[in-house]
């Protein structure tokens, strides 16, 4: 099946400062890359996704670019807050017939 | 909307008897579901797959006569591990999509195993 890479594991950033997760895929078919946002002993909740035939997405804070020809995606959140602090997982998928997930980040946002 | 439910929520059994997962979409048609396990401080593991009124793709690696899966409607679908063994305790979190490939999943809240 797919391989999706995560970095960083950890990452510590200041309150305001950027924040930056990188993923890369196997599978050049993958054509849907959704990010999920898990805190602490609750369900992973979506907060953005992006489809193959786009190069970014941007919602607020949060953006996502994909590089489909490198094969990896990114999560770019600005302007930091505390409640950003959770596990980040990036997933691909191939037409929703199967999502693997990447190893997850765990962000910590430092008031 | 799109809210998946997930029972029990924690379950401790006995080392060799079974269990039973549920997972229910309760404002959409799960046309497929998914099984996953997480680890503490680690990923989701994708074990299988299953689509209402098919059998289930298990991933590589995943005993298909231990982790039982039924997906006998549109709604529900069950996971049973079978003859638990302590090594089975693990965080087990279903999560469904709609008929529409391009719809995203919808996590239930997971169900944490322990096996004493």
């Amino acid at each position: 099946g797919e391989n999706v890479e995560q970095h960083p594991s950890t990452l510590s950033v200041q309150e305001g400062d950027s924040a930056v997760i990188k993923c890369t895929y196997s599978d050049s078919a993958s054509n849907y890359f959704p990010w999920y946002k898990q805190e602490l002993g609750k369900r992973p909740q979506l907060i953005i996704d992006i489809r193959s035939n786009v190069g970014e997405k941007k919602d607020q804070r949060i953006a996502v670019t994909l590089n489909k020809t490198a094969k990896h995606f990114s999560l770019h959140i600005t302007e930091t807050q505390p409640e950003d602090s959770a596990v980040y997982f990036c997933a691909a998928t191939v037409f929703g017939n199967q999502f693997y997930f990447g190893t997850g980040t765990s962000l910590t946002v430092i008031p | 909307g799109a809210v998946v439910s997930q029972h029990p929520s924690r379950v401790i059994c006995k080392s060799g008897t079974s269990v039973k997962i549920e997972c229910r979409s309760l404002d959409f048609q799960a046309t497929t579901m998914f099984w996953y396990r997480q680890f503490p401080k680690q990923s989701l593991m994708l074990m299988a797959t299953s689509n209402e009124g098919s059998k289930a793709t298990y991933e590589q690696g995943v005993e298909k006569d231990k982790f039982l899966i039924n997906h006998a409607s549109l709604t529900l679908s069950t996971l049973t591990v079978t003859s638990a063994h302590p090594e089975d305790s693990s965080f087990y979190i279903c999560s469904a999509r709609s008929k529409d490939r391009n719809s995203p999943l919808h996590f239930g809240n997971g169900t944490r195993l322990t096996v004493t």
